[in-house]
């Protein structure tokens, strides 16, 4: 199973900052958080990682709680193009029990 | 990023017939890739683990005589669905490995049998 949980979905105004949050409670201290999403029909697309410290790439920012329970994934000017569903995973390395839930399903509307 | 391929994007097949699917790793060396399925509406299951030169790791209920995978080179893994059958339609979808903890995955391949 998942150790993840994210809201089933989400809408966001065209243009304005998308915040997708997600819980993981059950972290270990040598798991990363990982964010992928994944276009109607598509292959999943690597977002952002991290592990303690906030992360920043040309996507997207990635916020992680101190206590690492939690995190937030920030995409500051969404797009049409963002609708997608955007799955958060807890994995240690060489892919050790990653595993998709049920992700959240943006809707970014115009 | 790193690019990962599939071929091919889209089989129809008859029932009980084989069908081969191919993932690369177009710019790097992939020691391993992994394999999940895909049904409608439905999230991503992992089914096997393949390692190169090894034989594949399958999840719990995945039948390993069905699904055959190889992982023969560090660029190539295959995914074999023998006499495949109406409920094996599904999207598959597979990924590699970069730097031991980053996945990238490929487009995917969508399997009909009719």
């Amino acid at each position: 199973d998942a150790k993840t949980t994210q809201p089933t979905s989400m809408d966001c105004a065209e243009g304005r900052a998308a915040n997708l949050p997600c819980n993981h409670s059950t972290i270990s201290g040598n798991e990363y958080v990982y964010w992928y999403r994944q276009i109607h029909s598509q292959g999943p697309q690597y977002i952002i990682h991290g592990l303690k410290n906030n992360e920043t790439n040309e996507m997207a920012s990635l916020i992680i709680t101190e206590d690492r329970k939690s995190s937030t994934l920030i995409l500051p000017h969404a797009t049409l193009r963002d609708t997608a569903v955007y799955y958060c995973i807890v994995s240690g390395d060489y892919g050790q029990n990653f595993v998709f839930g049920p992700g959240t399903r943006l809707s970014v509307l115009p | 990023g790193a690019v990962v391929s599939q071929h091919p994007s889209r089989v129809i097949c008859k029932s009980g017939t084989s069908v081969k699917i191919e993932c690369r790793s177009l710019d790097f060396q992939a020691t391993t890739m992994f394999w999940y399925r895909q049904f409608p509406k439905q999230s991503l299951m992992l089914m096997a683990t393949s390692n190169e030169g090894s034989k594949a790791t399958y999840e719990q209920g995945v039948e390993k005589d069905k699904f055959l995978i190889n992982h023969a080179s560090l660029t190539l893994s295959t995914l074999t669905v023998t006499s495949a059958h109406p409920e094996d339609s599904s999207f598959y979808i597979c990924s590699a490995l970069w730097d031991y903890n980053e996945q990238f995955f490929g487009p995917g391949t969508r399997l009909t049998v009719l």
